[in-house]
């Protein structure tokens, strides 16, 4: 079954610098793959999508990529502040229809 | 934007009793919905499928019994949990997302979560 990883549990980074966050699937490339944001106590939100037939993506700072070589996804972050401070998601949307999400890395920025 | 409503954000009650949790697309409507459950420090676990007008389809190892939901109208999403213990204490999210425009395709909009605690 389809599985996706996000390696870093946790990321902390100096204000201003870039944050890249990095996730992995392991079987069939999804049509396309999903980025949220999630604050404690809440629900995602959604952040990115980017295609199988995109290369990159940008929304103001962030930035995303998609590799179906390497079948992974970059998130990038750049000139981070402290209220980027989030736990980040990736999530892809399987076969039947349902997205499944990766465990997610908890960004710390400091200041 | 698409916006979802969640309520309760928090509910605390005994063990034995139901609780029902409710999911709101407030201006667009949503076919599917999606409940969720998320444990501290873990990710979101698809608990449920909710199809509007339909039985909603379950995980594997999801009581269906236990997680009753009702998709009654294209707005709204029911959630309740029956015979609660200590055990289901979790957070609680549902998710839809928009009708796909133009061929351009959304993420999902998320509601606000449900904090549950079950004494």
């Amino acid at each position: 079954s389809q599985k996706i990883e996000q390696n870093s549990e946790a990321l902390n980074i100096q204000e201003g610098k870039t944050a890249t966050l990095t996730c992995n699937y392991t079987n069939y490339s999804p049509a396309y793959l999903q980025w949220y944001r999630q604050d404690p106590g809440r629900g995602p939100v959604f952040l990115l999508l980017i295609r199988e037939n995109e290369k990159e993506k940008r929304k103001e700072r962030l930035k995303v990529t998609f590799d179906t070589t390497l079948k992974q996804s970059l998130f990038h972050i750049t000139a981070s502040q402290p209220a980027d401070s989030a736990t980040y998601l990736c999530a892809l949307e399987t076969g039947a229809s349902k997205i499944i999400f990766g465990s997610g890395t908890r960004l710390s920025i400091r200041p | 934007g698409a916006v979802v409503s969640q309520h309760p954000s928090w509910v605390i009650c005994k063990s034995g009793t139901s609780v029902k949790i409710e999911c709101r697309s407030l201006d667009f409507q949503a076919t599917t919905m999606f409940w969720y459950r998320q444990f501290p420090k873990q990710s979101l676990m698809l608990m449920a499928t909710s199809n509007e007008g339909s039985k909603a389809t379950y995980e594997q190892g999801v009581e269906k019994d236990k997680f009753l939901i009702n998709h009654a109208s294209l707005t709204l999403s029911t959630l309740t949990v029956t015979s609660a213990h200590p055990e289901d204490s979790s957070f609680y999210i549902c998710s839809a997302r928009a009708k796909i425009v133009g061929g351009s395709i959304y993420g999902y909009t998320f509601g606000s979560g449900t904090r549950l605690t079950v004494v």
